[in-house]
């Protein structure tokens, strides 16, 4: 277990609606990055966080965006589904931004019809 | 753009066969590399890293990498797997930028 939580577990949600999605850190962790994992690739970087600031983003439309709150939970938001964001959606903790390792979340599994 | 390429894309072994599993990555710069690891239904766990120093990393459960810098190649090493080792396994660099880039997955598959 790394100690970093995730919810939902799963989540069905049609095209064109709003979802958001929750990460629990780990106590003391003051950066959280999330990325996308498509069915049979890797994880895609979407953004960072640290101490409540976006630190970094990859090749994802605005549409993406996130919270991160001092309590050392973050949530991320996607407005406008479209299919293509049906994927397994991972939070990952590290201790600081930069060469610090990444402690990953169970995922949550977004299907989007 | 920074990538990361893992070789063999889906792999099947016996028991007790050894395992090497290649990554490449483009970056030159300075930069960490990781070997994660997923089994069925389970999330992302780390199983080694290499920030400095000995360019061999041992992990956990017996794998050990080594980086080659002249070749830009952090392999995954076993040599002698268990079918409780079926699994994907992800190697991933990171910048100092904090960014972490993964390869497609290797999928292993030991046959009892």
């Amino acid at each position: 277990e790394t100690g970093v939580t995730q919810s939902p577990t799963h989540l069905i949600k049609t095209r064109g609606q709003q979802v958001t999605l929750r990460c629990s850190s780990q106590s003391g962790h003051n950066t959280v990055s999330w990325y996308q994992q498509a069915l049979g690739q890797g994880p895609q970087f979407i953004f960072q966080y640290y101490r409540e600031e976006e630190n970094g983003r990859g090749n994802f439309p605005p549409r993406f965006s996130g919270l991160q709150f001092p309590n050392y939970s973050s949530e991320l938001n996607v407005n406008a589904l479209e299919l293509d964001d049906s994927a397994l959606y991972l939070c990952a903790s590290s201790l600081d931004a930069g060469w610090e390792t990444q402690y990953f979340g169970p995922g949550t599994r977004l299907l989007v019809l | 753009a920074q990538s990361v390429s893992q070789h063999n894309h889906h792999v099947i072994l016996s028991e007790a066969a050894s395992l090497e599993l290649g990554c490449n990555y483009s970056y030159g710069g300075t930069v960490n590399l990781f070997w994660y690891v997923q089994y069925p239904g389970q999330h992302l766990q780390l199983l080694l890293k290499y920030f400095s120093g000995d360019p061999l990393v041992k992990g956990i459960k017996g794998f050990e990498a080594e980086f080659i810098k002249s070749k830009f190649s952090f392999n995954l090493r076993k040599p002698s797997v268990q079918w409780s080792d079926t699994a994907e396994y992800f190697c991933a660099v990171k910048e100092n930028t904090g960014k972490l880039i993964f390869g497609q997955g290797t999928t292993l598959q030991v046959k009892p």
